[in-house]
């Protein structure tokens, strides 16, 4: 089984759109979880931690539920420079501990 | 944030040659750097985790004679990928880790003719 398991999608939506993608994780000992963004043939870029109670950074709201080890992120009023990839990201134990990657939902936000 | 840079960032090259790749924290000293492969709508995989100073630490089933990881300093880290077949064909991507956060490198392009 996967470490990280995402729907890849892809997603077209209209601009002003919202959008929600879930993430599952394996292992319950995973501490940390994030989104990353990554465009087209470029790195990936942190777009939000994730934390315990839910947390909101403008368009973009993310939730975790620790007993069902899953994770969500909310994209409200969709621009058309949103379309990207967005990873789900865990890290197991300490801040010094590994990333595990999920192979990313692709959203193409379309005029 | 900190920035990662990677050299080169694309690379041609024919079946049975070695590949260089760098990896450079630009503004910040990084005792440990990850190198990651990521195949076409695939996910980032770790290879290995580079140590300043010592041996790397591969993960299981990356080849630890033919992706030679040197870590000679705390900015930079080189990945060479030896005797490159064309099922090497994919992009590396490194990471530092600097106050608790994985800054990425921009990331290598590799095509094994």
């Amino acid at each position: 089984r996967k470490e990280v398991e995402q729907d890849p999608g892809p997603f077209n939506v209209p601009e002003g759109a919202t959008v929600a993608f879930n993430c599952t994780y394996s292992n319950s000992a995973s501490q940390s979880f994030f989104w990353y963004r990554q465009d087209c043939r470029k790195e990936p870029k942190l777009l939000m931690s994730v934390y315990s109670s839910g947390n909101e950074d403008g368009r973009f709201t993310a939730q975790l539920n620790r007993a069902s080890q899953y994770i969500s992120l909310l994209i409200r009023d969709s621009k058309l420079s949103d379309s990207a990839t967005y990873l789900c990201v865990v890290r197991r134990g300490s801040t010094l501990g590994r990333l595990y990657f999920g192979r990313g939902t692709q959203l193409t936000v379309w005029p | 944030g900190a920035v990662v840079s990677q050299h080169p960032s694309w690379v041609i090259c024919k079946s049975g040659t070695s590949v260089k790749i760098e990896c450079r924290s630009l503004d910040f000293q990084a005792t440990t750097m990850f190198w990651y492969r990521q195949f076409p709508k695939q996910s980032l995989m770790l290879m290995a985790t580079s140590n300043e100073g010592s041996k790397a630490t591969y993960e299981q089933g990356v080849e630890k004679d033919k992706f030679l990881i040197n870590h000679a300093s705390l900015t930079l880290s080189t990945l060479t990928v030896t005797s490159a077949h064309p099922e090497d064909s994919s992009f590396y991507i490194c990471s530092a880790r600097h106050r608790n956060e994985q800054f990425f490198g921009p990331g290598t392009r590799l095509t094994v003719l």
